[in-house]
């Protein structure tokens, strides 16, 4: 059974730091995993999917890079403004049944 | 449709009552999934649907969970005899294939049980 564990679960940092998120997961025979930002009240926005041949993916700010072997995804966010306040969701498919699983996630706070 | 449809947004039930809830994906979207998130929780993973495979239901929590789904479109997601511990706000997802696609969710349906 495919656990996933986010840390930390939460963080607060000024306005402009760069910050890493991190997670991890059990189960290593995974298609893909994908990083969500979830904003209080509302549903969930996929940020990045890495399949399992790749090591990272790049969007904007966002770098996200991923380990399979040691079950292990890191999301960079660069130059941290106030606006990427939310709760950041780690979540890996596997290649077992399709199933996507998802992390506790990490609550951010950046402080203007 | 544009985007992943949940209804209700919002249900306040009675203990013991049931209730239904629906989710329309989006348009070609094979895959489908329900979630539940309980306050200040993370995704609890609850029933996969795959075009007209045998869904997974290894995530549903009681036989008094259910949800259907009729060939790639609407799912209902059915909880009978509801519990205060089923308050929770109810996701689903869909996804235009089975692997290595970005799943889309929409707003959820809050559910309160009193």
């Amino acid at each position: 059974k495919q656990e996933v564990t986010q840390i930390p679960a939460a963080l607060s940092v000024p306005e402009g730091e760069n910050l890493v998120l991190n997670c991890s997961f059990t189960d290593s025979a995974i298609y893909n995993l994908q990083w969500f930002r979830q904003d209080p009240g509302k549903g969930l926005t996929s940020l990045l999917l890495i399949q399992s041949s790749q090591r990272e993916q790049t969007s904007g700010r966002l770098n996200a890079s991923l380990d399979k072997s040691s079950g292990r995804s890191t999301l960079y966010i660069a130059a941290s403004q106030p606006g990427d306040s939310a709760t950041y969701l780690c979540a890996p498919q596997g290649a077992g049944g399709f199933k996507t699983i998802f992390g506790a996630g990490t609550r951010l706070f950046v402080k203007a | 449709g544009a985007g992943v449809s949940q209804s209700p947004s919002n249900k306040v039930t009675e203990k013991g009552k049931d209730v239904e809830l629906r989710c329309d994906p989006i348009s070609g979207h094979t895959a489908l999934y329900w979630y539940r998130q309980r306050l200040g929780q993370g995704l609890e993973f609850l029933i996969y649907f795959q075009g007209n495979s045998a869904p997974d239901k290894s995530g549903l929590p009681s036989d008094r969970f259910s949800a259907e789904r009729t060939g790639e479109s609407v799912s209902t997601l059915t909880i009978q005899r509801t519990q205060q511990e089923d308050s929770a706000v109810y996701l689903c997802a869909s996804t235009r294939d089975r692997a290595n696609e970005k799943l889309f969710f929409g707003s959820g349906t809050q559910l309160s049980v009193l």
